[in-house]
């Protein structure tokens, strides 16, 4: 599969707990996004990274989320303390570095907070 | 704030006709436009990409931009059932930043 690949695919926590979300790049990839859409709305950017830089966090809550992308392995999205408004589909998208424009989509992860 | 404007719809049409999904955004130095697709339940899939005036042929797919008016469109021709889906509209600002920000989608219901 040489697409972008998220896991876990569904994600239930209790509040407080905390949750992390994974995603890979497609190969040649060096650039990943991170997007939260809660249902009847949008697409909305939470965070960019690069391999071991955060690019643009302007999205990101300034509390209880944080994002990194190490030199070895995926990028992980952390929440900590989850809350029942944290519920939403999480997508990871990638590019590459000479291309960043054109994003391509992992299949997501649904988080949801009981 | 940077905006981007998508009639939420849904835009019905029979098997066969011609979809005209439309967008329009606020940033007038905005340099690159994209159209995704997405299944209910499932995720944005690119289908097109547009950077200059004019309009853009991909098998079906027809993108049209026009930067003075500040818009961008997506024709289906022959539209199937299959295309039923939210269209996406995903704009990015002047400035050479890569984060686009996205319409909050067209319905699209190709009905047989």
């Amino acid at each position: 599969n040489a697409g972008v690949m998220q896991n876990p695919r569904h994600l239930v926590r209790r509040r407080g707990q905390e949750a992390r979300l994974r995603c890979s790049p497609m190969k040649g990839h060096s650039h990943v996004y991170w997007y939260r859409q809660l249902p009847e709305e949008g697409l909305k950017f939470m965070v960019y990274l690069q391999k071991e830089n955060i690019i643009d966090e302007s999205g990101m809550p300034k509390e209880r989320f944080s994002a990194e992308f190490p030199k070895e392995g995926p990028s992980i999205l952390r929440i900590q303390q989850v809350v029942r408004g944290d519920s939403a589909a999480y997508f990871c998208a990638s590019s590459r570095r000479d291309s960043a424009y054109e994003q391509y989509f992992g299949p997501g992860t649904r988080l949801t907070v009981t | 704030q940077k905006e981007v404007e998508q009639n939420s719809g849904p835009l019905s049409v029979p098997e066969g006709a011609i979809a005209s999904l439309n967008c329009t955004y606020s940033d007038r130095g905005s340099q690159s436009f994209f159209w995704y697709r997405q299944y209910s339940g499932k995720s944005p899939e690119l289908i097109m990409s547009i950077y200059s005036n004019g309009d853009k042929e991909d098998g079906r797919f027809t993108a049209q931009l026009n930067k003075a008016s500040q818009y961008v469109s997506l024709l289906i021709r022959d539209s199937q059932p299959s295309d039923s889906a939210t269209y996406l509209c995903a704009v990015t600002p002047s400035g050479g930043s890569y984060i686009p920000t996205f319409g909050r989608g067209t319905s699209l219901i190709v009905h047989p």
